[in-house]
This record gives C-alpha cells, structure tokens and sequence, in this order.
C-alpha cells in the first residue's frame, strides 16, 4: 500500500489567499484525521472523520478553516483567507477498525508558510 | 480533558546504552497508546500500538509497556544506535478513536 497520501508537500502562500490541502487515506480505512504541528503547540488535532462524517471538529481553529470528506478516498482541508499565523506542517492520518486495534498512519504532511 | 507528558524532552546517550523514555497521562479511560518517531521534515511513523487490555508490546529492540491504573507508559530502548536518532511521540487514544499527543522527546544517539 502506499500510505496515507498528502499533496502538496510544500506550500508557500500569501496572506489571504486560499488554501486548500488534499489528503488519501490509505485503502480500506474509515477514520480520518487532520492534525496541525506547530513548534510552540506540538501535535493538534483539527477534526476527526469516520466513515466520512465528521464526527470532532472542535479543533478548527476558526471559520476560515473547513474541511471536507466527500468519499473514503479523499478529503480536502481548505484554509481561506490564509494569514501568516497559519504557517504549520498539517499532517493527515487513516486508520481502521480492527481486531489488533486501530494503528493510526500519517502522511507525509504539507509544510505551509503564508507569507 | 487528557493531558500527555512526556520526560525527558530531550536526552543524549552514547551508542550501544539502553535507554527509557517516559509517557504518562492524566486520563487513564484510554482505548490505545500509541508511539511515533518523528525524523526531521519527515512526517510520524509508528513503531508500537498497545492495547488498552495490553501491558506491553515488542518490536526488534524496541519494548513498550503500559499501566493503565497509573497513567504511564514506558518506551524502552536497546542497543541504541545513531539512527535511532529521532524525536519520539507518545499518543493516548480516547474513546473517540481521537490522539492527544505529548510534545516528545528528542534523542540524540552519539556514535
């Protein structure tokens, strides 16, 4: 399997244009994760999906951030307008339900500076 | 809220000691414990999931273990080598299937 897929890997921005990160899970696997990873916060979970739905949002940290999972293969996380404060590595995990319990992969991540 | 700690937040060590890093956490209602390494502008691979019915588990040299009642899990590490050089992450996983992360230790293996 290819693993959790994250595009782009690096994204540089001006403040307040529109970003939208893409994430594929890995095959089979009906939870989906968005994370933020900052120096000054470490690991932040954004919002949570299984099955699609969004089931934990309260880690958006504002209106400007949405996110979407139109199918089990794809989910997007769009941040618009953009402001420098934004500039973070987001990071994308899968994983499934199963009897050996549920590891959690992570994507590569995408290295975000809005400038 | 769960809450992670992990200590020490950084430790350097000689090649070859065996070395222990330390994870506890303040809710112990967890459903899994999982550890990460987390390589410079690379992204998070796993290396151990414990169950929460599970009290330890072990992968090559390395064996984590898990107290529940306590809040604590251990990360233990044999034969540390330079390319074991990495930052390690400590995550509890809730009821809701959700991580809270610790903010790691970063180990520095000398040669």
């Amino acid at each position: 399997d290819a693993g959790v897929i994250q595009s782009p890997r690096h994204e540089v921005t001006e403040m307040g244009q529109e970003v939208t990160l893409r994430c594929k899970p890995i095959s089979g696997h009906n939870s989906l994760f968005w994370y933020r990873q900052t120096m000054m916060r470490g690991l932040e979970l954004l919002i949570y999906f299984n099955n699609n739905v969004p089931i934990d949002d309260s880690g958006m940290p504002e209106d400007r951030f949405s996110a979407k999972m139109p199918n089990a293969s794809f989910s997007t996380l769009k941040i618009q307008p953009s402001e420098p404060r934004d500039s973070a590595v987001y990071f994308c995990a899968s994983s499934s339900e199963g009897s050996s319990g549920n590891t959690i992969y992570f994507g590569e991540g995408s290295w975000l500076t809005v400038v | 809220k769960q809450e992670v700690t992990q200590i020490p937040a950084a430790l350097s060590v000689p090649e070859g000691e065996n070395l222990v890093l330390n994870c506890s956490f303040t809710d112990s209602a967890i459903y899994n414990l999982q550890w990460f390494r987390q390589d410079p502008g690379k992204g998070l691979t796993s290396l151990l999931l414990i169950q929460s019915s599970q009290r330890e588990q072990t992968s090559g040299r390395l064996n984590a273990s898990l107290d529940k009642s306590s809040g604590r899990s251990t990360l233990y590490i044999a034969a540390s080598q330079p390319g074991d050089s990495a930052t390690y992450l400590c995550a509890v996983i809730g009821s809701a299937r959700q991580l809270t992360f610790g903010s790691g230790t970063q180990l520095t293996v000398l040669p």
